[in-house]
């Protein structure tokens, strides 16, 4: 079964503390990228991957990182989380270009106290 | 740059009765459109996608939408809703140009069928 797959589903954590999201897809799919969803704003890219070591900045990447070191991994990185960063995280990825449709995770709930 | 406006942040409207979810878009280019659902403590499906040809595009669930150049808008219609059919529903393009054809989002739409 085609899976993206995220890691934890929930998380509450202070500020200032390090964290990792995970993000796993068994499709084998070139192009993965990060969203969050606030009320109101929508879902607003942070990061994406055309491939293995390829990464770039899509709308709001501030205070984030990613890495792409595999293809199915796509882990995003929270150095030093703020209280803004409080918001539901989702991974998808995509096979070949635009045209195609795009593949969401289950979503990373993320409180930063 | 592309953008993407939904105009009605949240539709109630009775089982059985017809929807139409409004979604207008701004770009310079070709592109190409997509309308999403999102369950309650779920990720995105994808309901249907415009890429070319004919303009009435028909998805699952019943749902279908017309893409229209002049007006810029990819308005989502369903004859007859379901109570299953309570979702949030996202209008999104994606420009045929570089940098990863990227998917913008409209601000999405919460549809909520009652009895």
């Amino acid at each position: 079964e085609a899976q993206v797959t995220q890691n934890p589903r929930y998380l509450i954590t202070v500020t200032g503390k390090k964290l990792t999201v995970t993000c796993s897809q068994n499709m084998n799919h070139e192009y993965m990228s990060w969203y969050r969803q606030d009320p109101g704003l929508g879902l607003r890219q942070i990061y994406y991957s055309m491939n293995v070591e390829v990464t770039d900045k899509g709308d709001v990447p501030e205070g984030y990182k990613v890495s792409r070191k595999e293809k199915r991994n796509f882990p995003l990185i929270l150095e030093s989380p703020s209280p803004n960063q409080t918001s539901l995280y989702f991974c998808a990825t995509r096979q070949g270009q635009g045209n195609q449709p795009q593949h969401f995770g289950d979503g990373t709930r993320l409180s930063i106290l | 740059a592309q953008s993407v406006t939904q105009l009605d942040s949240q539709v109630p409207v009775f089982e059985e009765a017809p929807v139409e979810l409004r979604c207008n878009y701004s770009s310079s280019v070709s592109v190409y459109l997509f309308w999403y659902v999102q369950y309650p403590n779920q990720g995105l499906q994808l309901l249907l996608k415009y890429l070319s040809g004919s303009t009435l595009v028909k998805g699952i669930n019943g749902f279908e939408a017309e893409f229209n150049k002049s007006q810029t808008s990819f308005h989502l219609r369903k004859p007859s809703v379901h109570i299953s059919d309570t979702a949030e529903y996202f209008c999104a393009v994606s420009e045929l140009t570089g940098g990863g054809n990227k998917l913008t989002f409209g601000t999405g739409t919460q549809l909520k069928v009652e009895l």
